[in-house]
């Protein structure tokens, strides 16, 4: 099983502000790659695939890099909706699909 | 528009069995894989199971293979997760995703209990 880990667990930031997010896998997963954002109540929504291709109607201030096994989520300019929590996932090992164990984006 | 709607979740007691359903709308539900995945309160998410278009392929999570079945009738646009065997671990919101790797469509979960 690739395991996902995922730094830092909180991170604490201001409006405006760039966020970066990382994601480690411990073995590598090409570019098979995604990051989902999630807030309290709602089912998770897909921001990227394929470690940096947006998904429909993702804002531009939401970019994804990496391959192999490091890989960042990075939100340019923080607006008030985007403070929620972000899982990356990997898909290139079949079974099972794993998930990063999620970085909470707070405001501080 | 893309619509999941699950159901059949509950309160069951340890060993016992529930089946869930997801009623899927807006795309042509026949053609694509579809998924199961759930979280555990205050926890992260974990891929339950997928199945492909015809039914034919699945595959599962190690912790519920034997006790969990993913079914689907694509003559309904319906899919299915046959819970037997219930441990208290698999408390959890259980979320209908499209697709089969990455999921850009999720319905709003359905909430089972296992607990005595």
């Amino acid at each position: 099983e690739i395991v996902m880990t995922q730094s830092p667990a909180t991170l604490s930031m201001s409006p405006g502000e760039r966020a970066t997010l990382s994601c480690r896998a411990s073995q590598s997963v090409s570019n098979n790659l995604a990051w989902y954002q999630q807030k309290p109540g709602q089912a998770p929504r897909l921001l990227i695939s394929g470690a940096s291709t947006r998904a429909t109607g993702i804002p531009a201030r939401f970019s994804g890099s990496g391959s192999g096994t490091e890989f960042t989520l990075t939100i340019s300019s923080l607006q008030s909706e985007d403070f929620a929590v972000y899982y990356c996932q990997q898909y290139d090992n079949w079974s099972p699909f794993t998930f990063g164990p999620g970085t909470k984006v707070v405001v501080k | 528009e893309v619509q999941l709607v699950e159901s059949g979740g509950g309160l069951v007691q340890p060993g016992g069995s529930l089946r869930l359903s997801c009623a899927a709308s807006g795309f042509t539900f026949s053609t694509y894989w579809m998924s199961w995945v759930r979280q555990a309160p205050g926890k992260g998410l974990e891929w339950v199971a997928n199945i492909n278009p015809a039914g034919s392929d699945k595959y599962y999570l190690d912790s519920v293979k034997g006790r969990f079945t993913i079914s689907r009738d694509n003559t309904k646009n319906s899919l299915y997760l046959q819970m037997n065997s219930l441990r208290t671990e698999d408390t959890a919101v259980y979320y209908c995703a499209k697709d089969g790797r990455t999921w850009p469509f999720w319905g709003q979960g359905t909430l089972v209990t296992v607990s005595s």
